[in-house]
């Protein structure tokens, strides 16, 4: 499946921080959601291959996303602040005309305190 | 307003009822994902569609294109079935727009 690490990350304010997620091999979509409690995952960003198909859900210039080599891909976020606190959802999708079902990882909840 | 969404907000059922959570959304779509998601987070799709109806095991996902417009079935629920159902759709640029989700707890 989809893996992410680390599962959970505590860091200080002004601190940055970059989760890891690693798709399903054969997938060549992978996205990134933010979750806050009681709340729908937020779209973040999403990678066709190598590039960024869409990266409008960013919040800030403090947030960026990378795969270099359309697998593994990186989520860095500088400068964290409070409201940075949720938990960070990987999901990969194979590439057909349209949509296929999407994987989830299991998240890497971040607190920043 | 919200894009996508879902009534109700919360459920609680008794073991063995029939239980619709409702999803309804307000922009263009090419297909509707409904997902479950357990706590401790972990979100496992359930189903993808665009038109009609499907079926898995005890779970039915219904679209209405037209009315913009899904529903979601569980027949003969069993406490396992507790857990938060998102809906979300997907336009055609890949971005997809997720409900805040039904917590649904099954008593036995």
């Amino acid at each position: 499946g989809v893996s992410q690490n680390p599962r959970h990350k505590i860091t200080k304010r002004g601190q940055n921080v970059t989760f890891r997620c690693d798709p399903i091999s054969e997938h060549n979509r992978l996205y990134w959601y933010r979750q806050t409690l009681g709340q729908g995952p937020e779209f973040l960003i999403y990678f066709q291959g190598t590039g960024a198909a869409d990266d409008s859900g960013l919040p800030n210039d403090r947030f960026f996303a990378v795969r270099p080599e359309g697998s593994v891909s990186t989520l860095t976020i500088q400068r964290t602040q409070q409201e940075d606190s949720a938990v960070y959802l990987c999901a990969s999708s194979r590439q057909t005309r349209g949509f296929s079902p999407l994987h989830f990882g299991n998240g890497t909840r971040l607190t920043v305190t | 307003k919200n894009e996508v969404e879902q009534s109700p907000q919360n459920l609680t059922a008794q073991e063995g009822e029939f239980i619709t959570i409702n999803c309804s959304y307000s922009v263009g779509i090419s297909a509707l994902h409904w997902l479950q998601q357990h706590p401790g987070g972990g979100i496992v799709s359930l189903f993808m569609l665009s038109s009609g109806k499907k079926k898995h095991g005890r779970l039915i996902a219904t679209i209405n294109i037209q009315e913009k417009h899904s529903s979601l079935h569980i027949t003969a629920s069993h406490p396992r079935d507790s857990a938060v159902y998102i809906c979300a759709v997907g336009g055609s640029q890949g971005n997809l727009i997720f409900g805040k989700g039904t917590k649904l707890s099954v008593k036995p």
